[in-house]
């Protein structure tokens, strides 16, 4: 069963434009949610969080929503950038248990930004 | 300079052979994972360590071992019963989970 789902495997972007990313969740015990960044054979880098006590977190060019009623985030990247063409994942952690948690990863959705 | 250094980073296996996928942090990390990445399924969980000599299966664990001697190190095995070993494993470690993981490199694991 798919606990983190990212539904779009791949979105296509013209420079300078909005990228927006999805993600779904059916777990109603996640309550922190990452995105990670992840260029081909390397590992993935951590992008930016959100807690679910917010409903918005904001660094840079990038911006996490989360809707808790729907279950559902999305990063978005403002202006997009060639250089942000990468394979994103969106990932979740449930509070409980220890402090480390891990992680539920998403598919993944592979970016393309065009000059 | 701290990170995770995984390797080797390509590794090539024959049918019935077991081989040990080594990483390494110097973090001072308690927690350790292993994850396993297949083209469309995203990043899935074979094997975490949360403290010394102390390890849970993941979702994925079947074929694979692992150890976790040092707090420094958390190899992962991967068996001959692992019937579709070829993939990306990744390793990633964390201090805390509102800290995120810090990935290594990879392993790119092919079967020959």
């Amino acid at each position: 069963d798919q606990q983190v789902k990212q539904n779009s495997p791949s979105l296509s972007v013209q420079e300078g434009r909005i990228s927006i990313l999805n993600c779904d969740y059916t777990n109603s015990m996640f309550d922190y949610f990452l995105w990670y960044k992840k260029y081909p054979a390397e590992g993935p880098t951590f992008l930016i969080s959100i807690s679910s006590i917010k409903d918005k977190n904001e660094d840079g060019r990038f911006t996490v929503f989360l809707n808790k009623s729907a279950k559902h985030l999305s990063l978005h990247i403002v202006p997009s950038q060639p250089g942000d063409s990468a394979v994103y994942f969106c990932a979740a952690s449930a509070s409980g248990g220890t402090s480390y948690g891990k992680l539920t990863f998403g598919q993944g959705t592979i970016l393309t930004v065009h000059p | 300079d701290g990170g995770i250094t995984q390797s080797p980073k390509y590794l090539f296996r024959k049918e019935g052979q077991n081989v040990t996928l080594s990483c390494e942090q110097n973090l001072n990390h308690d927690a350790m994972y292993w994850y396993r990445q297949d083209p469309g399924q995203g990043l899935r969980l074979i094997y975490y360590s949360q403290i010394v000599n102390d390890f849970q299966k993941g979702d994925i664990a079947e074929g694979y071992s692992v150890s976790r001697e040092k707090k420094e190190s958390f190899p992962l095995t991967v068996t001959s019963a692992q019937k579709n070993p070829t993939a990306f494993y990744l390793c990633a470690s964390s201090i805390h989970r509102l800290e995120g993981y810090t990935f290594g490199s990879g392993t790119r694991l092919t079967v020959v």
